[in-house]
């Protein structure tokens, strides 16, 4: 079946720091792939998306590129703001075997200081 | 334009009750998926509506239930409780059209449910 895998967290930065998480993923078709960020108290925001290899999803400083060498679409900032401060969810959709539904990961948990 | 808007915002039952989560889909959506998310854990998929009828249902047991409403609302029905119950409860809508289509899914705030 499907699973995404996420880099073991939390994270913890100072403001400025580059910013990366891991994310794999195992798929039996061909996967979109997306990254959600949730902010305490509320649900679910779509950051990023990327629908085949070797496409780059991007929005609001944030890059992740599917890499379907590797299985990996990591998340990556370059300076990261202490607003950045949420849980980050990797997660595909594998339209060919299970539909429309989203496999997510674990969550990383991303705390920037000032 | 509002957003997918969940009702409760929180609600508290007792082991063996029966709860029923509502859902109202961004407009111009016509699926609507509901996921449970335990604490510190992802999304896990309970199921998908498209044209009030059940298209998609993930790992959970016969005691989790829903509908779709012809206005593209949607319940989820949860019949006798457990502890292991408890979690956030996510409703997502996604774009008018073919629910097998890639369209994002745009998540509400979720229904917190504590089971005592």
């Amino acid at each position: 079946g499907n699973s995404v895998t996420q880099m073991e967290g939390p994270v913890t930065l100072s403001e400025e720091a580059f910013l990366t998480i891991n994310c794999t993923y195992t798929a039996t078709g061909y996967p979109s792939l997306f990254w959600y960020v949730q902010y305490p108290g509320e649900g679910l925001q779509l950051l990023l998306k990327a629908t085949k290899a070797d496409d780059k999803g991007s929005n609001k400083g944030f890059e992740a590129t599917y890499r379907k060498e590797t299985t990996s679409f990591h998340l990556e900032k370059g300076s990261v703001q202490v607003s950045d401060s949420a849980v980050y969810f990797c997660a595909l959709s594998d339209l060919e075997t299970s539909g429309s539904r989203l496999t997510f990961g674990e969550g990383t948990q991303l705390t920037v200081n000032p | 334009d509002a957003g997918v808007t969940q009702s409760p915002t929180h609600l508290i039952k007792t082991r063996g009750q029966q709860v029923t989560l509502r859902c109202s889909p961004k407009s111009g959506h016509d699926t609507v998926s509901w996921y449970q998310q335990a604490l510190g854990q992802g999304p896990q998929f309970i199921f998908q509506y498209y044209e009030e009828e059940e298209r998609q249902r993930g790992n959970f047991p016969d005691r989790f239930s829903g509908h779709q409403f012809p206005n593209y609302s949607s319940e989820l029905n949860v019949n006798a409780l457990l502890l292991g119950d408890s979690a956030l409860y996510l409703c997502a809508s996604s774009l008018l059209g073919d629910p097998y289509s890639n369209q994002p899914q745009h998540f509400g705030d979720g229904t917190r449910l504590s089971i005592l």
